[in-house]
This record gives C-alpha cells, structure tokens and sequence, in this order.
C-alpha cells in the first residue's frame, strides 16, 4: 500500500526557517515524481513544486519565486519542503502527493503556522 | 499557466439530487483532467482521472466526461457523504492548476 506521511505540525516566528517532511512508503521511490500542494487557510489548492527523486529535477510554480527548496533524500524515501524565512502569509496546510499524471496519493498534510 | 475555471463555487442540492460540476480549460489540454474530493480537515482522494476514468474504489454514482477545454463531474445521486468540496485539476502542461472549487451544501 502506498503511503506518503508529513511530519507533525510547527510553530513558527517570521523570519525563522523550516523545513517539513514527507516519508514515502509502498512503492518505488525513485519511479514517481513528487508534489508538494498548499492550502491556505479557508482557500482552495496551489500546486507549488514538483521533485523527480531518481535524478533530483525540479521544477517551481512561478509565483513562488525562490521562497521555498523542493529536495529529496532516496536513501531515506523522503522528500523535503524548506523555508529559509517564513512570512505569516505562509500559513497554511502544505500536503505532499504521489504523482502519477494525476495525483493518486496524497499525505495528511502539515499545518504551518507562522505567526508573531 | 493554464487556468481552470470551475462553477458554480457553491452548489446547494438535497440527498439523491443529480448534480453536476463544471471545469473549463483556458487552452486545450485533451483529457487530461482530475477530479478530487475534499472533507473537512482532510487531504482530497481522486475520483476520476484522465477526464472519465473512474479511480478504484469509487462509487460509481460519480463520473467524468469532457475533452478539449471543457470538463464535468456528475454525482447521480447524491449521498450524505457527498456533501463536501470537489476540485478539478489539468495536468496536461506544468506547472499542474487546479480550479477554484465547488462546495456542495444541503438545501
């Protein structure tokens, strides 16, 4: 059975870096791209980035601009989500997903809360 | 970035209403199109993808058609459960978009 899960939910000041977690069980890590999608709070779905873990290639959304690091560890079957300064509009409900074309696994989600 | 827009944003129906939601394509994407469901404090789980293929699982009151530029999800008869927030998604050209969302309410 496939199974992606986040790491738990944190708390954090503006300007403070963090970086979420998404453990991918189930399957073949390395045959799948990875996706990371926010929802802020009350609002719809944005894709932000995508990883292909076999050769680390990456691609962002365009309005993200650099604000954030798509990575992925293969040894640990892991893929990564980095702030290296978070804003309070960056709260919001970050979920990794399986790709498969379309989206055939989703994690629970991690909960960011960045506030003052 | 090709935009998705779905109607209505709200959908207010009673239990065993045929319903259906719309997604229209800002260019043509072919088939390649998604369909989620939300619940509350939860991640969405596909029901259709490549337009009108039914994910295992899946209760077969829901289903996909479209091609081109313009795309639905029928739910023929709505259950208790059903009333929650549905998205589509294009994954024909990256980055990937979503549309706005419908919530499905009661009446």
């Amino acid at each position: 059975e496939v199974q992606l899960v986040q790491s738990g939910a944190g708390v954090k000041k503006p300007g403070e870096s963090l970086k979420i977690a998404c453990q991918a069980s189930g399957y073949s890590f390395t045959r799948n791209w990875i996706g990371w999608v926010r929802q802020m709070p009350g609002k719809g779905l944005e894709w932000m980035g995508i990883i292909f873990p076999r050769d680390s290639d990456t691609r962002y959304s365009p309005f993200l601009q650099g604000q954030v690091t798509i990575s992925a560890d293969k040894s640990s079957s892991t893929a990564f989500l980095e702030w290296r300064s978070l804003k309070a509009s960056d709260t919001g409900i970050y979920f990794c997903a399986r790709l498969n074309g379309y989206i055939d696994s989703w994690g629970q989600g991690t909960m960011v809360t960045v506030s003052s | 970035d090709i935009q998705m827009t779905q109607s209505p944003s709200t959908l207010s129906a009673s239990v065993g209403d045929r319903v259906t939601i719309t997604c229209r394509a800002s260019q043509t994407i072919g088939t390649w199109v998604a369909w989620y469901q939300q619940k509350p404090g939860k991640a969405p789980n596909v029901l259709v993808y490549k337009a009108s293929t039914l994910e295992s699982g899946v209760p077969s009151r829901f289903s996909g058609s479209g091609s081109g530029t313009e795309f639905t999800l029928t739910i023929s008869s709505l259950q208790p459960d059903d009333f929650v927030t549905y998205y589509c998604q294009q994954y024909d050209t990256y980055p990937w978009t979503f549309g706005q969302g419908t919530k499905v309410e009661i009446k």
